[in-house]
């Protein structure tokens, strides 16, 4: 299973733009990228999930090279609610029901006001 | 209904009870999913269901038991817990998309377990 990388904590501040970066240096080739959110005593949430390039939902976009060893998430226009704990992961979840998907340590994003 | 509930939220037990925590949901997915919490750490796998069978054993000690009675329920049975089990209890089910990737996994809100 690739590893991942994240920074373990960030500060921002109401209305900037968050880009959270992750570092996957042994990706696979089937392996797909997924950010989850985290809120205190709440189960993850799911974001975002990308293979390559630019993938834009209503909440974030995620942006991944071309050689895919890195991957970040970006949020637009934080607000206080947006503060959370934020989850990269990196496996192959192609195929039947049931993969295997590793928790790296996460990011720590605090907004201010 | 894109629900992954949880009973119950919080529970306290001794060393020496039996308890059982309850996952369910109704989006049909076929894989469910047991992860454990501690604070401040992420989630880590314990057991995966797909079709209802056990499919991934994280090598979790058997004081915790999984149980799947059908595609809607997850169980996990409690016996001669320590205190440090004490953690969040987090369920997730996923589905994989016809066509496509993407066997996302949704959580529930979790059981606050605390053994004394």
């Amino acid at each position: 299973l690739a590893k991942t990388t994240q920074p373990i904590s960030m500060d921002s501040y109401e209305g900037q733009e968050v880009n959270i970066t992750c570092s996957h240096n042994n990706i696979a080739t089937n392996d797909y990228i997924t950010w989850y959110q985290q809120f205190p005593s709440q189960g993850p949430r799911f974001i975002i999930q990308g293979y390559k390039t630019k993938v834009t939902n209503e909440v974030a976009s995620l942006f991944i090279p071309a050689d895919r060893k890195s991957s970040t998430l970006s949020l637009p226009r934080v607000s206080l609610s947006d503060t959370a704990v934020y989850y990269c992961l990196v496996g192959d979840i192609r195929g039947a029901a049931g993969n295997k998907l590793t928790f790296g340590g996460g990011t720590r994003v605090l907004v201010k006001p | 209904d894109t629900e992954v509930t949880q009973t119950p939220k919080h529970l306290v037990m001794g060393m020496t009870n039996k308890k059982s925590l309850k996952c369910e949901q109704h989006m049909g997915h076929r894989a469910m999913y047991w992860y454990k919490q501690k604070a401040k750490k992420p989630p880590e796998l314990m057991f995966v269901y797909s079709y209802e069978k056990l499919s991934i054993n994280e090598s979790v000690p058997s004081r915790f038991s999984p149980e799947c009675p059908n595609s809607s329920l997850l169980n996990l049975h409690l016996h001669a817990l320590q205190p440090e089990d004490s953690a969040l209890y987090l369920c997730a089910s996923s589905h994989p998309k016809a066509g496509g990737p993407t066997d996302t996994q949704y959580f529930g809100p979790g059981t606050r377990l605390t053994v004394l």
